[in-house]
């Protein structure tokens, strides 16, 4: 199993692009969700998912838009990348009731 | 409004000593708690957990109390590694919640 895969590790975006974070994860987890990690900082949720079709804001959603159309995906799309959209972002996936999620690598975004 | 607080950004041990990290939280509706370790470039994976209903939790080197009237759990390390080297985030849910709230963390390290 490779877990929970992230693409891309490391991307700059100018003020003003648009891109999609891609998570996918073939562990068969219900559950998925998105975080952003700012420096000295705890995780914070973006959107999470508990199933496919099914899709949730967590505590930052805003400037971010996500999907679930299979089990295994959970892309984030940023439409209009500003600089407080700068930080590490981490998808992680859950078994539904298990407690424990399991975290993707991380993609580093920088916007200037 | 933090719900779960790690109150040391940071924490230096010796190797072979006791490492023991400090995390409160102030919603009562919380009743689990796990512990998760992040090293630089990667995402967070699982060390251990605690029910509400325990007080304390093993698992090797690890071990998690949990002190419900005082809203504070700890993460005792024993002996303490340079591998251990790592921040380590505190994160809780309520019963029947699909989500998680993490502090802050604390960086670990273990010096040889």
């Amino acid at each position: 199993n490779a877990g929970v895969t992230q693409t891309p590790k490391f991307r700059i975006l100018k003020i003003g692009q648009s891109m999609t974070l891609q998570c996918a994860q073939d562990m068969n987890h219900n559950y998925m969700y998105w975080y952003r990690q700012d420096p000295g900082m705890g995780l914070k949720l973006i959107y999470y998912s508990v199933g496919a079709g099914i899709t949730d804001k967590g505590e930052v959603p805003n400037g971010y838009n996500v999907s679930r159309s299979t089990t295994e995906d959970f892309p984030l799309r940023l439409e209009l990348a500003a600089p407080s959209q700068t930080s590490v972002y981490f998808c992680a996936s859950e078994l539904a009731g298990a407690n424990e999620q399991f975290f993707g690598p991380g993609t580093r975004l920088t916007v200037l | 409004d933090q719900q779960v607080k790690q109150n040391s950004p940071s924490l230096s041990v010796q190797e072979g000593r006791i490492s023991i990290l400090n995390c409160d939280y102030t919603n009562s509706m919380f009743d689990y708690f796990l512990w998760y370790k992040k090293y630089p470039a990667e995402g967070p994976t699982f060390l251990i957990s605690i029910s509400s209903i325990k007080d304390k939790n093993e698992d090797g080197r690890f071990t998690v109390f949990l002190n419900k009237s005082a809203k504070h759990l700890s993460l005792h390390i024993v002996p303490s590694q340079p591998g251990d080297s790592a921040v380590y985030f505190c994160a809780a849910t309520p019963g029947g919640s699909e989500k998680l709230v993490f502090g802050k963390g604390t960086k670990l390290t273990v010096n040889p």
